[in-house]
C-alpha cells in the first residue's frame, strides 16, 4: 500500500463547478496535512495546511482532514480555468520525520 | 522577500563529471530537503537536514551528498553523475519537519 494515494486524473470539472480532490494516507500516526498545488515544470505552491479534523477554509478552498477515516480532501468552489494543475497532498509526522507526497491528481477546468 | 533559491535552474552535463546544486533560503528555516521529480514517479525525497550539521538520507539517496554547514545553504552534489539521475531536482525549506515546506523553482538536470 502506498503511503500517500491520491487519483491521478485527470479530474475534468467545468468552469463554476466545485472540484473535489481527495486523498488517504496509511501512517495513523500522521499529524500535518498539506495539498500543493503544481502546474507543468513548475514548483509546487502551498495552498493549505489543515493539523487537526474537520474544516479549514481560505477563499475559494476548504481542505477537510479526517484522521479516523485517514482522509483529506481539498474543494475549489467557482473553479477557474487557471487552477488546471496538478494537485499534490502531503503528509507528514508519524513514524518518519519526511513529508510524503502523493502522485498528484490532475485538474482540468473547462471554459 | 521570502524565498528559497536554486542554482543553476537548468544544467545538461555529461556522466562522470561532478556538478554542485546550490539552494540557499532566507526565511531562517531550520528544516531543508532536496527532492527529485520523475513522470509517474512524483516527488521523491533525496537528502534532508533538520539543522546545520544534521542530515540524514530520504527515500532515494544513492549517488548523491550533501552538506549544511550555514542554516542558510543546502547544497546537493554529485560526485560521478549518471543517465539516471536526469530530473528535475526541487530544494524545501520549512520551519521545522512540521510545518508547510517552501519550495525552490527547481533545477532541470540532464546528463548524457
Amino acid at each position: 500500500q502506498k503511503e500517500v494515494e491520491q487519483n491521478s486524473g485527470p479530474l475534468s470539472v467545468p468552469e463554476g463547478a466545485i472540484a473535489s480532490l481527495n486523498c488517504t494516507y496509511s501512517d495513523r500516526g500522521s499529524q500535518s496535512f498539506f495539498w500543493y498545488r503544481q502546474y507543468s515544470g513548475k514548483s509546487p505552491e502551498l495552498i493549505m495546511s489543515i493539523y487537526s479534523n474537520g474544516d479549514k477554509e481560505d477563499g475559494r478552498f476548504t481542505a477537510q482532514l479526517n484522521k479516523a477515516s485517514q482522509y483529506v480532501s481539498l474543494l475549489i468552489r467557482d473553479s477557474q480555468p487557471s487552477d488546471s494543475a496538478t494537485y499534490l497532498c502531503a503528509v507528514n509526522g508519524g513514524a518518519t520525520n519526511k513529508l510524503i507526497f502523493g502522485t498528484g491528481t490532475l485538474l482540468a477546468v473547462q471554459p | 522577500e521570502a524565498q528559497v533559491t536554486q542554482n543553476p535552474r537548468y544544467l545538461i552535463t555529461v556522466t562522470g563529471k561532478k556538478l554542485t546544486v546550490t539552494c540557499s533560503q532566507n526565511m531562517n528555516h531550520e528544516y531543508m530537503s532536496w527532492y527529485r521529480q520523475d513522470p509517474g514517479l512524483g516527488l521523491r525525497q533525496i537528502y534532508y537536514s533538520m539543522n546545520v550539521e544534521v542530515t540524514d538520507k530520504g527515500d532515494v539517496p544513492e549517488g548523491y551528498k550533501v552538506s549544511r554547514k550555514e542554516k542558510r545553504n543546502f547544497p546537493l552534489i554529485l560526485e560521478s553523475p549518471s543517465p539516471n539521475q536526469t530530473s528535475l531536482y526541487f530544494c524545501a525549506s520549512s520551519l521545522t519537519e512540521d510545518y508547510e515546506q517552501y519550495f525552490g523553482p527547481g533545477t532541470r538536470l540532464t546528463v548524457t
